[in-house]
Protein backbone atom coordinates (compact mmCIF):
# COMPACT_ATOMS: atom_id res chain seq x y z
CA UNK A 1 0.00 0.00 0.00
CA UNK A 2 0.94 3.57 -0.01
CA UNK A 3 3.05 5.50 2.64
CA UNK A 4 3.55 9.20 2.87
CA UNK A 5 6.00 10.44 4.67
CA UNK A 6 6.21 14.21 6.16
CA UNK A 7 9.01 16.77 7.40
CA UNK A 8 9.43 18.33 9.52
CA UNK A 9 6.86 17.65 12.25
CA UNK A 10 6.84 20.72 13.58
CA UNK A 11 7.95 24.08 11.96
CA UNK A 12 8.31 27.71 13.58
CA UNK A 13 8.90 30.51 11.08
CA UNK A 14 8.87 34.72 11.53
CA UNK A 15 5.93 36.33 10.23
CA UNK A 16 6.64 37.54 6.70
CA UNK A 17 8.92 34.47 6.28
CA UNK A 18 8.60 31.68 3.75
CA UNK A 19 7.39 28.07 5.03
CA UNK A 20 8.09 24.63 2.98
CA UNK A 21 6.86 21.29 4.25
CA UNK A 22 8.12 18.50 2.13
CA UNK A 23 6.17 14.83 1.64
CA UNK A 24 7.23 11.56 0.13
CA UNK A 25 4.94 8.73 -0.99
CA UNK A 26 6.21 5.54 -2.41
CA UNK A 27 3.22 4.36 -4.95
CA UNK A 28 3.78 4.87 -8.36
CA UNK A 29 0.05 4.80 -9.10
CA UNK A 30 -1.04 7.63 -6.98
CA UNK A 31 -1.85 10.67 -8.77
CA UNK A 32 -3.89 13.09 -6.55
CA UNK A 33 -1.84 15.20 -3.90
CA UNK A 34 -4.07 17.17 -1.45
CA UNK A 35 -2.89 19.70 1.06
CA UNK A 36 -4.70 19.85 4.15
CA UNK A 37 -5.03 22.86 7.01
CA UNK A 38 -6.44 21.67 10.54
CA UNK A 39 -6.50 24.12 13.58
CA UNK A 40 -7.12 23.15 16.63
CA UNK A 41 -10.58 21.61 17.51
CA UNK A 42 -11.52 21.77 13.96
CA UNK A 43 -11.51 19.63 11.13
CA UNK A 44 -9.11 19.33 8.24
CA UNK A 45 -9.54 21.98 5.40
CA UNK A 46 -8.22 21.16 1.50
CA UNK A 47 -6.32 24.14 0.77
CA UNK A 48 -4.59 23.00 -2.54
CA UNK A 49 -4.60 19.85 -4.71
CA UNK A 50 -2.40 19.14 -7.20
CA UNK A 51 -2.44 15.94 -9.95
CA UNK A 52 0.54 14.31 -11.86
CA UNK A 53 -0.55 15.36 -14.91
CA UNK A 54 1.32 19.42 -13.27
CA UNK A 55 4.18 19.90 -11.55
CA UNK A 56 3.25 23.26 -9.68
CA UNK A 57 -0.01 25.04 -8.88
CA UNK A 58 -0.62 28.42 -7.15
CA UNK A 59 -2.78 30.15 -5.12
CA UNK A 60 -2.35 33.59 -3.73
CA UNK A 61 0.66 32.72 -0.57
CA UNK A 62 0.46 28.92 -1.21
CA UNK A 63 2.02 26.85 -3.70
CA UNK A 64 2.44 23.08 -3.92
CA UNK A 65 5.28 21.51 -6.23
CA UNK A 66 5.26 17.52 -7.61
CA UNK A 67 8.23 15.70 -8.74
CA UNK A 68 6.96 12.57 -10.22
CA UNK A 69 10.30 11.00 -10.71
CA UNK A 70 11.35 11.67 -7.11
CA UNK A 71 7.86 10.75 -5.40
CA UNK A 72 8.01 13.80 -3.55
CA UNK A 73 5.38 17.00 -3.21
CA UNK A 74 6.17 20.26 -1.33
CA UNK A 75 3.67 23.11 0.39
CA UNK A 76 5.33 26.21 0.18
CA UNK A 77 3.74 29.56 2.08
CA UNK A 78 4.83 32.91 1.68
CA UNK A 79 4.96 35.75 3.56
CA UNK A 80 3.35 34.03 6.31
CA UNK A 81 0.93 35.61 8.92
CA UNK A 82 -0.22 34.39 12.24
CA UNK A 83 -3.52 32.96 11.00
CA UNK A 84 -1.64 30.14 8.95
CA UNK A 85 -0.44 29.12 12.21
CA UNK A 86 -2.15 25.25 12.13
CA UNK A 87 -0.99 21.73 11.37
CA UNK A 88 -0.45 21.09 7.69
CA UNK A 89 -1.22 17.50 7.00
CA UNK A 90 -0.40 15.96 3.09
CA UNK A 91 -2.02 13.08 1.40
CA UNK A 92 -1.86 10.85 -1.68
CA UNK A 93 -4.35 8.73 -3.59
CA UNK A 94 -5.01 7.17 -7.08
CA UNK A 95 -8.19 7.78 -8.41
CA UNK A 96 -10.84 5.70 -8.91
CA UNK A 97 -14.05 4.97 -6.76
CA UNK A 98 -11.90 2.38 -4.23
CA UNK A 99 -9.46 4.86 -3.66
CA UNK A 100 -8.64 6.34 -0.55
CA UNK A 101 -6.08 8.84 1.35
CA UNK A 102 -3.24 8.17 3.11
CA UNK A 103 -2.14 10.99 5.23
CA UNK A 104 1.36 12.27 6.63
CA UNK A 105 1.81 12.42 9.60
CA UNK A 106 1.53 16.31 10.07
CA UNK A 107 3.13 19.37 10.23
CA UNK A 108 2.69 21.99 13.07
CA UNK A 109 3.45 25.18 11.73
CA UNK A 110 3.78 28.41 14.55
CA UNK A 111 4.13 31.54 12.64
CA UNK A 112 6.26 33.90 14.92
CA UNK A 113 5.23 37.64 15.14
CA UNK B 1 -19.23 24.96 -2.22
CA UNK B 2 -17.85 21.97 -0.66
CA UNK B 3 -19.93 22.71 2.98
CA UNK B 4 -20.20 19.52 5.46
CA UNK B 5 -21.86 19.93 8.43
CA UNK B 6 -21.61 17.68 11.65
CA UNK B 7 -23.31 17.44 14.50
CA UNK B 8 -23.30 17.40 17.41
CA UNK B 9 -19.50 19.11 17.77
CA UNK B 10 -19.30 17.98 20.79
CA UNK B 11 -21.01 14.91 23.63
CA UNK B 12 -20.26 13.70 26.60
CA UNK B 13 -22.25 10.46 28.12
CA UNK B 14 -21.60 7.63 30.08
CA UNK B 15 -20.09 4.43 29.30
CA UNK B 16 -22.25 1.77 28.09
CA UNK B 17 -24.29 4.15 25.97
CA UNK B 18 -24.84 4.89 22.39
CA UNK B 19 -24.20 8.32 20.38
CA UNK B 20 -24.97 8.77 16.99
CA UNK B 21 -23.49 11.71 14.95
CA UNK B 22 -24.99 12.87 11.48
CA UNK B 23 -22.83 14.12 8.85
CA UNK B 24 -24.51 16.19 5.79
CA UNK B 25 -22.75 17.35 2.87
CA UNK B 26 -24.66 20.73 2.39
CA UNK B 27 -24.24 21.31 -1.44
CA UNK B 28 -22.62 18.69 -3.41
CA UNK B 29 -23.41 14.73 -3.56
CA UNK B 30 -21.10 12.81 -1.69
CA UNK B 31 -20.17 9.61 -3.36
CA UNK B 32 -18.64 8.18 -0.76
CA UNK B 33 -17.84 9.19 3.11
CA UNK B 34 -15.44 8.23 4.83
CA UNK B 35 -15.23 8.23 8.93
CA UNK B 36 -11.93 8.71 10.58
CA UNK B 37 -11.31 9.21 14.05
CA UNK B 38 -8.08 11.23 15.66
CA UNK B 39 -6.30 11.52 19.03
CA UNK B 40 -4.82 14.10 20.19
CA UNK B 41 -1.63 15.39 18.19
CA UNK B 42 -1.83 12.30 15.80
CA UNK B 43 -3.06 12.01 12.37
CA UNK B 44 -5.88 10.83 10.91
CA UNK B 45 -6.84 7.00 10.92
CA UNK B 46 -9.72 5.86 8.66
CA UNK B 47 -12.33 4.01 10.27
CA UNK B 48 -14.29 3.04 7.45
CA UNK B 49 -15.29 3.85 4.32
CA UNK B 50 -18.98 3.72 2.63
CA UNK B 51 -20.89 4.22 -0.40
CA UNK B 52 -24.67 5.48 -0.77
CA UNK B 53 -27.14 2.56 -0.03
CA UNK B 54 -24.00 0.32 0.18
CA UNK B 55 -22.57 -1.54 3.68
CA UNK B 56 -19.94 0.31 4.83
CA UNK B 57 -15.87 -1.20 4.33
CA UNK B 58 -13.73 -1.15 7.74
CA UNK B 59 -10.35 -0.72 8.39
CA UNK B 60 -8.50 -3.62 9.71
CA UNK B 61 -9.03 -3.50 13.69
CA UNK B 62 -12.55 -1.03 13.52
CA UNK B 63 -14.61 -3.43 15.12
CA UNK B 64 -18.44 -2.91 12.84
CA UNK B 65 -20.68 -3.54 15.39
CA UNK B 66 -19.53 -1.23 17.60
CA UNK B 67 -19.17 1.59 15.17
CA UNK B 68 -22.46 1.04 12.89
CA UNK B 69 -22.36 3.45 9.52
CA UNK B 70 -25.04 4.18 7.80
CA UNK B 71 -25.13 5.79 4.73
CA UNK B 72 -28.65 6.71 4.18
CA UNK B 73 -28.35 9.36 0.84
CA UNK B 74 -25.57 11.33 -1.28
CA UNK B 75 -25.69 14.05 1.25
CA UNK B 76 -26.48 12.25 4.51
CA UNK B 77 -24.30 9.46 6.46
CA UNK B 78 -24.32 8.87 10.12
CA UNK B 79 -21.91 7.08 12.66
CA UNK B 80 -23.33 5.14 15.79
CA UNK B 81 -20.99 4.24 18.31
CA UNK B 82 -22.78 1.42 20.32
CA UNK B 83 -22.05 0.78 24.18
CA UNK B 84 -19.47 3.51 24.22
CA UNK B 85 -16.55 3.10 26.90
CA UNK B 86 -13.96 5.62 27.44
CA UNK B 87 -11.28 4.11 24.85
CA UNK B 88 -13.83 5.20 22.27
CA UNK B 89 -13.34 8.90 23.44
CA UNK B 90 -11.38 10.87 20.49
CA UNK B 91 -12.30 13.07 17.67
CA UNK B 92 -14.53 12.04 15.02
CA UNK B 93 -14.44 13.23 11.64
CA UNK B 94 -16.60 12.41 8.48
CA UNK B 95 -14.74 13.15 5.38
CA UNK B 96 -17.27 12.95 2.16
CA UNK B 97 -15.62 12.88 -1.47
CA UNK B 98 -17.15 14.77 -4.40
CA UNK B 99 -17.53 13.43 -7.82
CA UNK B 100 -14.81 11.05 -9.85
CA UNK B 101 -11.94 13.70 -9.04
CA UNK B 102 -11.22 12.36 -6.16
CA UNK B 103 -11.71 15.76 -4.13
CA UNK B 104 -12.59 15.08 -0.35
CA UNK B 105 -13.64 17.23 2.34
CA UNK B 106 -14.19 17.04 6.31
CA UNK B 107 -16.65 17.77 8.56
CA UNK B 108 -16.04 19.82 11.56
CA UNK B 109 -15.64 17.50 13.94
CA UNK B 110 -17.05 15.47 16.87
CA UNK B 111 -15.22 15.79 20.05
CA UNK B 112 -16.36 12.57 21.85
CA UNK B 113 -16.19 11.94 25.88
CA UNK B 114 -17.05 9.14 27.53
CA UNK B 115 -17.30 8.95 31.26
Amino acid sequence: GENVEQHPSTLSVQEGDSAVIKCTYSDSASNYFPWYKQELGKGPQLIIDIRSNVGEKKDQRIAVTLNKTAKHFSLHITETQPEDSAVYFCAASSTGTASKLTFGTGTRLQVTL
Amino acid sequence: GAVVSQHPSRVICKSGTSVKIECRSLDFQATTMFWYRQFPKQSLMLMATSNEGSKATYEQGVEKDKFLINHASLTLSTLTVTSAHPEDSSFYICSPRRGLNNEQFFGPGTRLTVL
